[in-house]
């Protein structure tokens, strides 16, 4: 069984550029959630999408924004690009469709975005 | 508001020690999750255990055990006869209802031949 795939796993981008982030969750997995991990601020929640719906977001500026497609498949996307972006950005999905902290998510590798 | 302190920045041990990794939490909720995942150098995490606040039964799986104590807030976990292949970043992490995971720090574990 496939696991959680992110692409592009690497990318460079400079300030005030805009990125989009892909995630294919596990198949039949239809949460989606996104996390930034950067080592001042640790990992964060971004976002979490079910059914094509955001269930929930995090404390970050309207700058960042996602969405989920009919078949789970998720993107998030970064606008106005700035230093403080760069992060490894994290992908999980979770087989649990309640909605409850207790959903044991599976990550993908990420996408480790660098702002020139 | 959810909090998570991993009292450990580093730990380094030879390989076969013991390492026991600290973990506490503050939450207002009653009902809430505790999770440990672990973080290789690859960079996916990789979820270990779950935990909900009502099960403070201890948890041994394998190499790997965990001490839930409510009444001191804490979620310790501990590797026995460490391995090189232990060699990871451990985060802890607490989740209410919502969804959203708040983590801790991370403890980087270094296992040396």
């Amino acid at each position: 069984k496939a696991g959680v795939t992110q692409t592009p796993r690497y990318l460079i981008k400079t300030r005030g550029q805009q990125v989009t982030l892909s995630c294919s969750p596990i198949s039949g997995h239809r949460s989606v959630s996104w996390y930034q991990q950067t080592p001042g601020q640790g990992l964060q929640f971004l976002f979490e999408y079910f059914s094509e719906t955001q269930r929930n977001k995090g404390n970050f500026p309207g700058r960042f924004s996602g969405r989920q497609f009919s078949n789970s498949r998720s993107e998030m996307n970064v606008s106005t690009l700035e230093l403080g972006d760069s992060a490894l950005y994290l992908c999980a999905s979770s087989s649990e469709d309640s909605y409850s902290g207790a959903n044991v998510l599976t990550f993908g590798a990420g996408s480790r975005l660098t702002v020139l | 508001a959810q909090k998570v302190t991993q009292a450990q920045t580093e730990i380094s041990v030879v390989e076969k020690e013991d390492v026991t990794l600290d973990c506490v939490y503050e939450t207002r909720d009653t009902t809430y999750y505790l999770f440990w995942y672990k973080q290789p150098p690859s960079g996916e995490l990789v979820f270990l255990i779950r935990r909900n606040s009502f099960d403070e039964q201890n948890e041994i799986s394998g190499r790997y055990s965990w001490n839930f104590q409510k009444s001191t807030s804490s979620f310790n976990f501990t590797i026995t006869a460490s391995q090189v292949v232990d060699s990871a970043v451990y985060f802890c992490a607490l989740s209410p209802f919502d969804y959203k995971l708040s983590f801790g720090a991370g403890t980087t574990v270094t296992v040396r031949a």
